[in-house]
């Protein structure tokens, strides 16, 4: 069974729009990532988060780690076309290393202009 | 330039033809994965190596082999391919836990079975 599951699976917004995407474990874990995908290529590191309660921005996308450190959510401000991908949840369920990460199946985000 | 270089980025090959798909980092990371990418299923895991000489088995190891016998270099194998494994293959380094460094990921290689 999928061990990290994202939601939606996809997503289209309008220009401007807020959205956000959730990634929740049945696990704990020991550190989230999170990553950007434009179709067919590689992965785009955005922010990691590693402790419960934990939120990072970088641009307009904030991410946070809730206190149970079992659920993430990605939230995006003023959508803009170049937000436009797939976005992964990666997850160490282990406690060792990014060598380990289970991924979500991603949510794709469509921005309409 | 920090980067994970693949080769090939793309490849269509028979059924039965060993191939390597190739994986170099140039940052001295200790940890290296391969992954394949497949509609409706995400990424899976398919090898992961912790160091040199160092390898384990990721959710879906069959029909793949791999090889640490340098830092920089982690090949994929697949000794005789079948239609099952057309799919897009990542190859990713990183350092260990703790460091609190990303996951560095390659351009991908997609590769079609016939």
């Amino acid at each position: 069974s999928q061990e990290l599951e994202q939601s939606p699976q996809s997503l289209i917004v309008q220009e401007g729009k807020n959205l956000t995407i959730n990634c929740t474990s049945s696990k704990t874990l020991y550190g989230l990532y999170w990553y950007k995908q434009k179709y067919g290529e590689g992965l785009i590191f955005l922010m990691m988060l590693q402790k419960g309660g934990e939120e990072k921005s970088h641009e307009k996308i904030t991410a946070k780690l809730d206190e149970k450190k079992q659920q993430s959510s990605l939230h995006i401000t003023a959508s803009q076309p170049s937000h436009a991908g797939i976005y992964l949840c990666g997850a160490d369920m282990l406690g060792g290393s990014q060598g380990n990460l289970i991924f979500g199946k991603g949510t794709k985000l469509s921005v309409k202009p | 330039e920090a980067q994970v270089t693949q080769n090939p980025r793309y490849l269509i090959t028979v059924t039965g033809k060993k191939l390597t798909v190739t994986c170099s980092q140039n940052m001295n990371h200790e940890y290296m994965s391969w992954y394949r990418q497949d509609p409706g299923l995400g990424l899976r895991q398919i090898y992961y190596s912790m160091n040199v000489e160092v390898t384990d088995k990721g959710d879906v190891p069959e029909g793949y082999k791999v090889s640490r016998k340098e830092k920089r270099n982690f090949p994929l194998i697949l000794e005789s391919p079948s239609p099952n494994q057309t799919s897009l293959y990542f190859c990713a380094s990183s350092q260990p836990y703790g460091r609190n460094t990303e996951a560095f990921f390659g351009q991908g290689t997609r590769l079609t079975v016939v």
